[in-house]
């Protein structure tokens, strides 16, 4: 099975800010990633697909980029509605979903 | 517009099926792979399994011996039942419908909690 280790686990930023989140795979996953915003109490939802393509209606504050086992997602000028849990989840070989990253505000 | 709505009992007991139906609408079963996922507090997001556009399905091999993920397309429905469970089963259960392999929408999830 293929292992995913997101960091940091929480992280706490500035509105206006840059925040970047990291994923780890166990092996390469060929671009074979996509990441999720979860809000408390809601589902996850999808902000991005095969690494970096930017799913309908997402924001371009958000991006993705990586290859092989490294990925990461960032997020430009930090707004309050961006405060949420993200997760990186692999599908190069079904599916596995990473810790999640709890992102507050300072 | 695409919607998904799980429906399942809020409690079941150790030992127990647990059996969640997820309603779909906006899109037909025959066209897209559903997906189940759930979230514990133990071990977050965990993939459950999924059946295909033509109906077949396949698991995770963690719940493979008490998973089952059928449907009925005439009346966009997809269902998954679990045996045997455990108080570690307690958790949000989702159906999500696949895009390429990414899941593009989710339903709302239900709360299941497993106790006497």
């Amino acid at each position: 099975d293929i292992q995913m280790t997101q960091s940091p686990a929480s992280l706490s930023a500035s509105l206006g800010e840059t925040v970047t989140i990291e994923c780890r795979a166990s092996e390469d996953i060929y671009n074979g990633l996509a990441w999720y915003q979860q809000k408390p109490g809601k589902s996850p939802q999808l902000l991005i697909y095969n690494a970096n393509s930017l799913h309908t209606g997402v924001p371009s504050r958000f991006s993705g980029s990586g290859s092989g086992t490294q990925y990461s997602l960032k997020i430009n000028s930090l707004q309050s509605e961006d405060v949420a849990s993200y997760f990186c989840q692999q599908y190069y070989n079904y599916w596995t979903f990473g810790g999640g990253t709890k992102l507050e505000l300072k | 517009q695409v919607q998904l709505k799980e429906t399942g009992p809020g409690l079941v007991q150790p030992t127990q099926t647990l059996s969640i139906t997820c309603t779909v609408s906006g899109f037909s079963l025959t066209s897209y792979y559903m997906q189940w996922v759930r979230q514990t507090p133990g071990k977050g997001l965990e993939w459950m399994g999924f059946i295909r556009s033509g109906g077949s399905t396949e698991y995770n091999s963690e719940f493979k011996s008490r998973l089952s993920i059928s449907r009925d397309t005439s009346k966009n429905q997809v269902f998954l039942k679990m045996n045997s469970l455990k108080t570690e089963d307690t958790g949000v259960y989702y159906c999500a419908r696949d895009r390429y392999n990414s899941f593009d929408y989710w339903g709302q999830g239900v709360m299941v909690t497993v106790s006497s």
